[in-house]
């Protein structure tokens, strides 16, 4: 079963534009992390929230994360066409058997064009 | 500092026979984790290896199995192959000490079963 949900599930933006998806799960977490995924091949990994940070930033990422309602949201700002992929959100969640273990949302779709 | 290594990439087999998939972390790491990613069902956790112990496992038939090495590769196995099974195979290695930390992803593999 996957812990949480994003949305949009698919998002089209032209060049320049901010992309925004949002990832709800259901359980208390250790973390959330953002991955990219270009058209079935590997998983790249894009930022780690820990559950007590609330914002984080990495280039053109920004992420927030908000444990009272059990969200998180990634924006990518000034979209460019090679931004062009699937976006997970997975959860390490904060029981006792969780070893190596990540729950995926089912993804946002996002077209950037030119 | 390399990467997650797969191999092989691309797999047609058979039903009725077994598969083997390896995984080489990035150096250092000590955890392997497994997902099996469908369309249907998205990406669903496997199993993770951590110092040649499985200390997680998720809700696959026992026709799924794995093991990890001294140097920290892993392998999966499936036996008796199903339709079913058709599936991208991804492997994460990370440092495995305490709270999950950043998951590296390799490029995974495509597994067809005719």
């Amino acid at each position: 079963s996957q812990q949480g949900e994003e949305d949009p599930q698919a998002l089209s933006i032209q060049e320049g534009e901010n992309a925004t998806m949002n990832c709800s799960y259901k359980t208390s977490i250790n973390n959330l992390q953002w991955y990219r995924q270009n058209s079935g091949r590997g998983l790249v990994h894009l930022i780690l929230i820990r559950s007590n940070e609330r914002e984080k930033h990495s280039g053109r990422l920004r992420v927030t994360l908000d444990t009272s309602k059990k969200s998180s949201s990634l924006l990518i700002t000034a979209s460019r066409a090679a931004d062009t992929a699937s976006y997970f959100c997975a959860t390490d969640e904060a029981t006792t058997d969780s070893w190596g273990k990540l729950q995926f949302g089912a993804g946002t779709q996002v077209v950037v064009t030119p | 500092k390399a990467g997650v290594t797969q191999t092989p990439r691309y797999l047609i087999k058979t039903r009725g026979q077994q598969v083997t998939l390896s995984c080489s972390p990035i150096s250092g790491h000590r955890s392997v984790s497994w997902y099996q990613q469908t369309p249907g069902q998205g990406l669903q956790f496997l199993f993770e290896y951590f110092s040649e112990t499985q200390r997680n496992k998720g809700n696959f038939p026992g026709r799924f199995s794995g093991r990890q090495f001294s140097n920290s590769r892993s392998e999966m196995n499936v036996s008796t192959l199903e339709l079913g099974d058709s599936a991208l195979y991804l492997c994460a290695s990370s440092l495995g000490q305490g709270v999950l930390t950043e998951a590296f992803f390799g490029q995974g593999t495509r597994l067809t079963v005719v």
